[in-house]
């Protein structure tokens, strides 16, 4: 079955630093990669997602990169800001593999003021 | 808005009980799951279900079982509840409806077993 990776296990940065988290998967077959960010007490929450026949995807202040050669992507946050602090969750999705989600072990970002 | 409503947020069983976790979604949607959070492992799949009495194992099933009568409805049950079982439960439907890539959770069972 497929295997995420995810690293650093927890991120402290100043505020307007950017952060970054990277992820490694297993199975050549995924070709669906979400993020998730889930802020203290809250419910996780889909932010932004790239599939294998696309490099690059930005949104605002967050973008995602995917290298399927190597089967990693990362997740960058640009100009961080004390909201931008949660865990933060990679996933990766095979239809090979059980059609279903494997999530990575998540990365706590702490964003000092 | 899709809506997953878990019945309880905090949940304190003993342990060797029979544990009933219920979570109902309002958009008649086809795929249900059940995972569990615990620090550094991420969130397991535990078991899904793509309709009415189907079902499917996930990563973790051991120790599991699920029930799915109507469609709107999708509990995990604890036969024997074990201490190991302690974690955050978490239900979710897929924002597509029929898919099961982009999910929707909902707000989460935190369960202790002592």
């Amino acid at each position: 079955g497929e295997n995420v990776e995810q690293h650093p296990s927890t991120l402290s940065v100043q505020e307007g630093d950017s952060a970054v988290i990277k992820c490694t998967y297993s199975d050549s077959a995924s070709n669906y990669f979400p993020w998730y960010k889930q802020e203290l007490g809250k419910r996780p929450q889909l932010i932004i997602d790239i599939r294998s026949n696309v490099g690059e995807k930005k949104d605002q202040r967050i973008a995602v990169t995917l290298n399927k050669t190597a089967k990693h992507f990362s997740l960058h946050i640009t100009e961080t800001q004390p909201e931008d602090s949660a865990v933060y969750f990679c996933a990766a999705h095979s239809k090979a593999a059980g059609n279903k989600l494997t999530f990575g072990g998540g990365t706590r970002v702490l964003v000092k003021p | 808005d899709v809506k997953v409503t878990q019945s309880s947020r905090y949940l304190v069983k003993r342990t060797g009980e029979k544990v009933f976790l219920e979570c109902v979604q309002d958009m008649d949607h086809e795929n249900m799951f059940w995972y569990r959070q615990d620090p550094g492992l991420g969130l397991r799949l535990i078991y899904f279900s793509y309709d009415v009495k189907m079902k499917e194992k996930g990563d973790i099933p051991e120790g599991y079982s699920v029930s799915r009568e109507k469609k709107e409805r999708f509990s995990l049950i604890l036969e024997s509840a074990s201490t190991n079982q302690t974690s955050m439960y978490l239900c979710a439907t897929d924002l597509t409806g029929t898919g099961r890539e982009k999910l929707f959770f909902g707000s989460g069972t935190q369960l202790s077993v002592l």
